[in-house]
């Protein structure tokens, strides 16, 4: 079945450490979208790809990092930059054109101690 | 960048009642696509409804319709016959016509007291 993976689902840190979150499709979709979610605060986007080896900021960007050398996968890097980082994120794709939706995965929850 | 908003964070309905969730947006653009989402206790991101600007006509799925109205910029979400299986919280979002992007609004939590 066609789908976005992302694992693990919940994931533990100390304080001070990088952390890469995964995220694999197999619905041959061109963009790929890290969000970050919050109490309150709805999606808000991290980082997204257009296509491989290209990626653009979001609102949130800063203290982390993506790589896009794959059109499958598009990982995540939490980096110890990054003052909150204890939140649940979601990895979403789509097919760039018109009325196609975004596909989530079933998301990861960060806890940073 | 366009803004999404659903002004009531928290609503209840009674088991096979009718609510009506609200989201308005801003933009400067006269094409567009419009979509609700549901995020069940399971977290998981679930496209329930989908709505093309250029169509005049309401889009419906199932128990699921909308009422979209382009000169207000209002896209609300009714659903009828409410079930305990739709609490979850509910996310309007707005795509751009030619672009990658999606905005999302903040919300809304939807209980179904039975």
């Amino acid at each position: 079945d066609g789908g976005i993976t992302q694992s693990p689902k919940y994931l533990f840190r100390k304080e001070g450490q990088n952390v890469t979150l995964s995220c694999e499709q197999n619905l041959n979709h061109d963009a790929m979208y890290w969000y970050r979610q919050d109490p309150g605060q709805g999606l808000r986007l991290i980082y997204y790809s257009q296509i491989v080896n290209d990626f653009q900021k979001g609102d949130i960007a800063e203290g982390y990092s993506v790589s896009r050398e794959k059109k499958e996968s598009f990982p995540l890097t939490v980096t110890s930059a990054q003052k909150n980082p204890t939140a649940f994120y979601l990895c979403a794709s789509s097919i760039p054109g018109r009325n196609y939706e975004q596909y989530f995965g079933p998301g990861t929850r960060l806890t940073v101690t | 960048a366009q803004t999404v908003t659903q002004s009531q964070p928290e609503m209840s309905v009674q088991e096979a009642e009718t609510v009506t969730l609200s989201c308005t947006y801003d933009t400067s653009e006269s094409d567009y696509y419009l979509f609700w989402y549901k995020q069940p206790p399971s977290r998981q991101m679930i496209l329930v409804i989908r709505q093309e600007a250029y169509k005049q006509q309401n889009a419906t799925e199932n128990r699921f319709s909308v009422n979209f109205q382009k000169a207000a910029k209002s896209f609300s979400l009714k659903i009828s016959d409410s079930q305990l299986g739709d609490a979850a919280m509910y996310f309007c979002a707005y795509r751009n016509y030619n672009g990658n992007q999606f905005y999302f609004g903040t919300g809304t939590s939807l209980t179904v007291i039975p």
